[in-house]
């Protein structure tokens, strides 16, 4: 079955504790992003990645950092985690450059900082 | 700034009746837009989409309407039915010159009654 897969699905935290969010996707897809939903706010893209090694910021990117080592896997990195990234996450997979194809989203990840 | 506008936060439909979900956009240059259903603690599902060189697109229920000259997405579900509620988010991209974005509305909450 073609997915997006991320882990954990809820995930509970203290401010500074590093964490890292797993996402990996089984479609060969070579662009990959994350979101953060806030209420009001709808989506908005934190990182994203045309394709391993290559990755770039979105529109809110501070306080995280993303890798692209392999095609299939985007993992999100909090280095110091703080409140204000209490938030629900999704990661997101699509075809190639010049591709009219849709995002495929995973489940999400709650994340909170206390 | 928000290029993608929700501005109603929720929507209440008799089961059977039509459902008029509306997004407004303020960027000429994008070119291919989306519509994605939303159910609690799960990743939105891609629903419908529509490129900028047609004006309507039909998937069985679902029809997305696109007036360019007035900005305006809306998407038509007839007849709705109380598995149709979720929240439904529309975005847009302008892949044609930068693949790399999609920009999300807040979205609209649809309660579909039976």
């Amino acid at each position: 079955e073609a997915q997006v897969t991320q882990n954990p699905r809820y995930l509970i935290t203290v401010t500074g504790k590093k964490l890292t969010v797993t996402c990996s996707q089984n479609m060969n897809h070579e662009y990959m992003s994350w979101y953060r939903q806030d209420p009001g706010l709808g989506l908005r893209q934190i990182y994203y990645s045309m394709n391993v090694e290559v990755t770039d910021k979105g529109d809110v990117p501070e306080g995280y950092k993303v890798s692209r080592k392999e095609k299939r896997n985007f993992p999100l990195i909090l280095e110091s985690p703080s409140p204000n990234q209490t938030s629900l996450y999704f990661c997101a997979s699509r075809g190639g450059q010049g591709d009219y194809s849709p995002l495929h989203f995973g489940n999400g990840t709650r994340l909170t900082v206390t | 700034d928000q290029q993608v506008k929700q501005n109603s936060p929720s929507l209440s439909v008799q089961e059977g009746r039509i459902s008029i979900l509306n997004c407004d956009y303020t960027n000429s240059m994008f070119d291919y837009f989306l519509w994605y259903k939303k159910y609690p603690a799960e990743g939105p599902t891609f629903l419908i989409s529509i490129s900028s060189i047609k004006d309507k697109n039909e998937d069985g229920r679902f029809t997305v309407f696109l007036n360019k000259s007035a900005k305006h997405l809306s998407l038509h579900i007839v007849p709705s039915q109380p598995g149709d509620s979720a929240v439904y988010f529309c975005a847009a991209s302008a892949v044609g010159y930068n693949f790399n974005k999609f920009y999300f509305g807040s979205g609209t909450k649809l309660n579909v009654k039976p």
